[in-house]
């Protein structure tokens, strides 16, 4: 099984609302992932968490706040976010971290729309 | 840096014909090179890898690519194409000074006409 999953599909909010994203992995992956991919581009790596400690940050602007609770779950808190930011959000897990062999393997994203 | 490109922003073949889909990589060192498919609206899903040995790899829904050193490219194909196979399909390459970074190109629309 390689399933991820992302919660919820479709998410609109406006600029002053607080709002999360979900993603989850059962493959006992050590390794978890949050893309950003705006329409007809490729994702964009914005964080990776490795054993539930953020490993890199792409230099992602502090109103979007990466959560690891453990190892299965990752969570994106979302706060006073921009038009600009409406996007597809994807997470994606693999095995460890550092490893050039591992795939990644990605869940079908949350679409965003910031009013 | 490690790139890779693909020079199709669209490639349009008929349903039961092989379908071509380029990629060449600029990397240091041995590549490592993945490709992903996305259907509209979703997700990336994992299609196949070259890490070593044979050129030829084979991968998900009878989808194969040639890797070819002395050419730098990673051609996904498919002997025959079908309607459901159109979908938004990136090449990447694992960045070696950071090795959790997939570097992805810009991708290429396959359209397959019935």
């Amino acid at each position: 099984d390689t399933e991820v999953t992302q919660t919820p599909k479709h998410l609109v909010m406006g600029m002053t609302n607080k709002k999360s994203l979900k993603c989850e992995q059962h493959m006992g992956h050590r390794a978890m992932y949050w893309y950003k991919q705006k329409a007809k581009k490729p994702p964009e790596l914005m964080f990776v968490y490795s054993y539930e400690k953020l490993s890199i940050n792409e230099s992602v602007p502090s109103r979007f706040s990466p959560e690891c609770p453990n190892s299965s779950l990752l969570n994106l808190h979302l706060h006073a976010l921009q038009p600009e930011d409406s996007a597809l959000y994807l997470c994606a897990s693999s095995q460890d971290f550092g490893q050039v062999t591992d795939t990644q393997y990605f869940g079908p994203g949350t679409r965003l729309t910031v009013l | 840096a490690q790139s890779v490109a693909q020079p199709e922003d669209q490639v349009n073949v008929a349903e039961g014909n092989p379908l071509t889909v380029k990629c060449t990589y600029s990397v240091s060192g041995n590549p490592y090179l993945f490709w992903y498919v996305q259907y509209p609206n979703r997700g990336l899903q994992f299609l196949l890898k070259y890490i070593t040995g044979d050129n030829l790899v084979k991968g998900s829904y009878g989808f194969e690519a040639e890797f070819n050193k002395s050419q730098t490219s990673f051609h996904l194909k498919k002997p025959s194409a079908l309607v459901s196979d159109s979908a938004l399909y990136f090449c990447a390459v694992r960045d070696r000074g950071n090795t959790d970074k997939l570097i992805f190109g810009t991708g290429t629309r396959l359209q397959v006409f019935p």
